[in-house]
């Protein structure tokens, strides 16, 4: 089945860029979303097909894929985007949705 | 409004059953594909189930293939999902979630509050 592998954690200073990897075999040829879940409630989307920013989420985030590896970027971090990050594709081969293993944003 | 929400959680002893639904609204219910999602406290997303609009295409993750069966009724606005042999490593909370778009491979733009599965003797 398809594996997308994420560091389990990216710590970042307020107000530099985070950059936090999904990879899997061919992810470039794939949609990527990505997730923020903060304690206590349900994933919301941040970024979806691999780099549109759904209404309402602020131009700091933004999305790349290619290769092996997608890419969420958030620059001028904020204490307020700690929170878990999740990426997920289709993968068609097996008619599977995936989620990445996640990554936590620690902001310093 | 788009709300969904799940019931249906609880205790339950290994190999036994439940049942958890997922009622929505504020939205053209049977418009949408809708998966199932589960996350053990503390750990991360993992997939489940996804249905279509109408019910006739269905995915299931190897690890409930076979003891789980997904389904909707629209005309009551409900998702379901019939969990059977259930297992310890089953316990988690379950989320219902609508796919944004009438394509599987849209990404989730609502999800329910969830409902804890606590599979335990």
């Amino acid at each position: 089945s398809y594996v997308l592998t994420q560091p389990p954690s990216v710590s970042v200073a307020p107000g530099e860029t985070a950059r936090i990897p999904c990879s899997g075999i061919h992810i470039g040829s794939k949609s990527v979303h990505w997730y923020q879940q903060k304690p206590g409630q349900a994933p919301g989307v941040v970024i979806n097909y691999d780099d549109e920013r759904p209404s309402g989420i602020p131009e700091r985030f933004s999305g790349s894929n290619s290769g092996n590896t997608a890419t969420l970027t958030i620059s001028r971090v904020e204490a307020g985007d700690e929170a878990d990050y999740y990426c997920q594709v289709w993968d068609y081969r097996s008619d599977h949705d995936v989620f990445g293993g996640g990554t936590k944003l620690i902001v310093l | 409004e788009v709300q969904l929400v799940e019931s249906g959680g609880g205790l339950v002893q290994p190999g036994g059953s439940l049942r958890l639904s997922c009622v929505g609204s504020g939205f053209s219910f049977s418009s949408y594909w809708m998966h199932w999602v589960r996350q053990v406290p503390g750990e991360g997303l993992v997939w489940v189930s996804r249905i279509d609009s109408d019910g006739s295409t269905i995915s299931y993750a190897d690890s409930v293939k076979g003891r789980f069966t997904i389904s909707r009724d629209n005309a009551k606005n409900t998702l379901f999902l019939q969990m059977n042999s259930l297992r310890a490593e089953d316990t988690a909370v379950y989320y219902c979630a609508r796919i944004e778009t009438v394509s599987k491979t849209g990404s989730i733009d609502y999800w329910g509050q969830g409902t804890l599965v606590t599979v335990s003797s």
